[in-house]
């Protein structure tokens, strides 16, 4: 199966800071890869699709960017409300698979 | 509106079988594929298994054999009945929409434990 490996675990911001998360997958996941946002106590959040594709009602604030084995989320300049767990995913290769997660944390 | 219901968790004993339904609104689940997620307490997330529009279905290693996922074109309503449960099966479970997932339900909590 293909491991995705995020990083940081932790990334700790303040609110106006550029973020930027990695997603590493084992072997390539040609341009099959989708980010997640999720909240305390809510369901995951679609951001964005295909490496780069963000979906409905996304800010463009949320960029992905990406080929084959490395990929990242950037978030331009961070709103109070962009503060929660974010997992990057696969669906190039079964089983799909999800990265660990990286939690973004005020400072 | 989308949205995705899921309902049938609950507490049950290692060895025993719940069905979850995810009941869908605002759309067709016979022309989507349709996703099982789940999510360990304090974990993160885990695939689970899909149907795709054709009917076929695919399942992550750790509940192959054990878990069936269906779906009711009639009642607008995707399941997964859950067979020979274990304690790590425990979780929040959860349905989305479509291949990349662009709807989730709320989900249901599955307890097993004895």
């Amino acid at each position: 199966e293909i491991v995705l490996t995020q990083s940081p675990a932790t990334l700790s911001l303040s609110p106006g800071e550029r973020a930027t998360l990695s997603c590493r997958a084992s072997q390539s996941v040609r341009s099959y890869l989708t980010w997640y946002q999720q909240k305390p106590g809510q369901a995951p959040r679609l951001l964005i699709y295909d490496v780069s594709n963000r979906a409905t009602g996304i800010p463009a604030r949320f960029s992905g960017s990406g080929s084959g084995t490395d990929f990242t989320l950037t978030i331009s300049s961070l709103e109070p409300e962009d503060f929660a767990v974010y997992y990057c995913q696969q669906r190039d290769k079964w089983p799909i698979t999800f990265g660990q997660g990286t939690r973004l944390e005020i400072k | 509106e989308v949205q995705l219901v899921e309902t049938g968790g609950g507490l049950i004993q290692p060895g025993g079988s719940l069905r979850l339904s995810c009941a869908a609104s605002g759309f067709a689940v016979s022309g989507n594929h349709m996703t099982w997620v789940r999510q360990a307490p304090g974990k993160g997330l885990e695939w689970v298994s899909v149907i795709h529009t054709g009917g076929d279905t695919f399942y992550a290693d750790s509940v192959r054999g054990r878990f069936t996922i269906s779906r009711d074109n009639s009642k607008n309503t995707v399941y997964l009945q859950m067979n020979s449960l274990r304690a790590e099966d425990t979780a929040m479970y959860f349905c989305a929409r479509g291949p990349n997932s662009d709807s989730w339900g709320q989900g249901t909590l599955v307890t097993v434990s004895s």
